[in-house]
């Protein structure tokens, strides 16, 4: 079975600064996905980033970006020119790849809380 | 596309109660799921369907009953509520490629 770990409960940042939540997973397969989740106040689950393990690049997508260090089974997020709508619960997941002993199923870490202060 | 949704919004319960929270998709999705919220420790997998007439159990079952007889409904049944089972209750639902996954606005349900 597949482990997801985040080790920091709450993280805080100054607004238009970069903060970066750590992941890290546990798994036996060699390809697979994992995404970084963000649920504001309101509840609902917004994907933010997405990457496929057996692509080497980090994924990007605007001011959010992801280092994915597979050998270590680390995935971490890199929020830069943190904005205050950023505030959020963010949730780091993995899923096994179509054929996968998980496909479909999302195993989500315990989640941080990230503050922008302004 | 209404997309996910789950009704009720909130819900309290007493101890002993039977309810069910209900789920609908209107993508036309064969894959559904129902996870639970709890403060530190993430979304846990309680039932998923993979279409019609086929469910199976996720991480923590015990409590729960689903059944999916249309490609579009997917309610979560509680017997007997329990405190335990007090949480956040998200139903989700997956198109073809890997990163479609859908979730419903949550249901936030108190056992009394």
């Amino acid at each position: 079975a597949q482990t997801v770990t985040q080790s920091q409960p709450e993280m805080s940042v100054q607004e238009a600064e970069t903060v970066t939540l750590s992941c890290t997973y546990d798994t036996s397969e060699n390809n697979y996905y994992l995404f970084w989740y963000k649920q504001p106040p309101s509840r609902q689950m917004i994907l933010v980033i997405r990457q496929e393990a057996y692509k080497q690049q980090n994924a990007t997508e605007n001011r959010f970006s992801v280092n994915f260090q597979k050998a270590a089974k680390s995935f971490s997020l890199k929020i830069s020119d943190s904005q205050l709508g950023d505030t959020a619960m963010y949730f780091c997941a993995f899923m096994s790849p179509a054929g996968g002993t998980s496909y479909g199923k999302l195993t989500f870490g315990q989640g941080t809380i990230l503050t922008v202060h302004p | 596309n209404a997309g996910v949704t789950q009704t009720p919004k909130f819900q309290v319960l007493k101890t002993g109660q039977s309810m069910t929270l209900q789920c609908a998709q209107d993508m036309n999705h064969e894959y559904m799921s129902w996870y639970r919220q709890d403060p530190g420790m993430g979304l846990r997998l309680i039932h998923y369907s993979v279409g019609a007439g086929i469910t199976d159990q996720g991480e923590v079952p015990n409590g729960y009953n689903v059944s999916r007889s249309t490609t579009e409904d997917f309610p979560l049944r509680l017997l007997s509520a329990a405190p335990s089972q007090t949480s956040v209750y998200f139903c989700a639902s997956k198109g073809r490629g890997p990163y479609e996954q859908y979730f419903g606005p949550g249901t936030r349900l108190t056992v009394t």
